[in-house]
């Protein structure tokens, strides 16, 4: 059984650099699948943030391409994101997620999310 | 950008049938995935591919997709299905995922 954990700083101080990381286990980053990012604002909606292919290659969600990073290290099984430059409109719960199958979407597994609050 | 618009609210008395619609232009030519997300938990895939179920979805839970609308339909309604639900679909034109507004499954 797959299983994805989100992992990473509650709190980010404006214009810094969020950072999270997204352990999986139970299956093998490097064997495939796409393996993305979704956050979701206190009592807002669900919004795309990027996706990475095993072998690296990534779509990002044009709103946020200027400052999101997606990288995945198969040695530690593990992908990341990098969020630059956040202002409090960035604060939510960030989920990490895996693909149903070889295409970006849809998302068959998900982490239980890591709330990120950007504040002073 | 793409934009799917979902009614912000639906309720359903028990043993009904709720449908949650799903708005975009031409979505007919997508592919519908949708999500049922209960209070602090991450969101569930529910139906994907239109109309498919994961194993493990119940039956009572069913997708339609044409022209520029996309339906989620729960049949035989339980309080259980209580729930926000999300459509969500692959824009190739911007090439990334776009999520709808949400909709707030209320069982009366």
């Amino acid at each position: 059984q797959v299983q994805l954990q989100e992992s990473g700083p509650g709190l980010v101080k404006p214009s810094e650099t969020l950072s999270l990381t997204c352990a999986v286990s139970g299956y093998s980053i490097s064997s495939g699948y796409y393996w993305g990012w979704i956050r979701q604002p206190p009592g807002k909606g669900l919004e795309w943030i990027g996706s990475i292919y095993h072998s690296g290659s990534t779509y990002y969600n044009p709103s946020l391409k200027s400052r999101v990073t997606i990288s995945v290290d198969t040695s530690k099984n593990q992908f990341s994101l990098k969020l630059s430059s956040v202002t409090a409109a960035d604060t939510a719960v960030y989920y990490c997620a895996r693909s149903r199958g070889q295409v970006p979407t849809p998302f068959g597994y998900w982490g239980q999310g890591t709330l990120v609050t950007v504040s002073s | 950008s793409y934009v799917l618009t979902q009614p912000p609210s639906v309720s359903v008395a028990p043993g009904k049938t709720a449908r949650i619609t799903c708005g975009g232009n031409n979505i007919g030519s997508k592919s519908v995935h949708w999500y049922q997300q209960k209070p602090g938990q991450a969101p569930v895939l529910v139906i994907y591919y239109d109309s498919d179920r994961p194993s493990g979805i119940p039956e009572r839970f069913s997708g339609s997709n044409s022209g520029n609308t996309a339906t989620l339909t729960i049949s035989r309604v339980e309080a259980g299905d209580e729930a926000d639900y999300y459509c969500q679909v692959w824009d190739s034109s911007s090439d990334g995922g776009v999520f709808g507004t949400g909709t707030k499954v209320t069982v009366l």
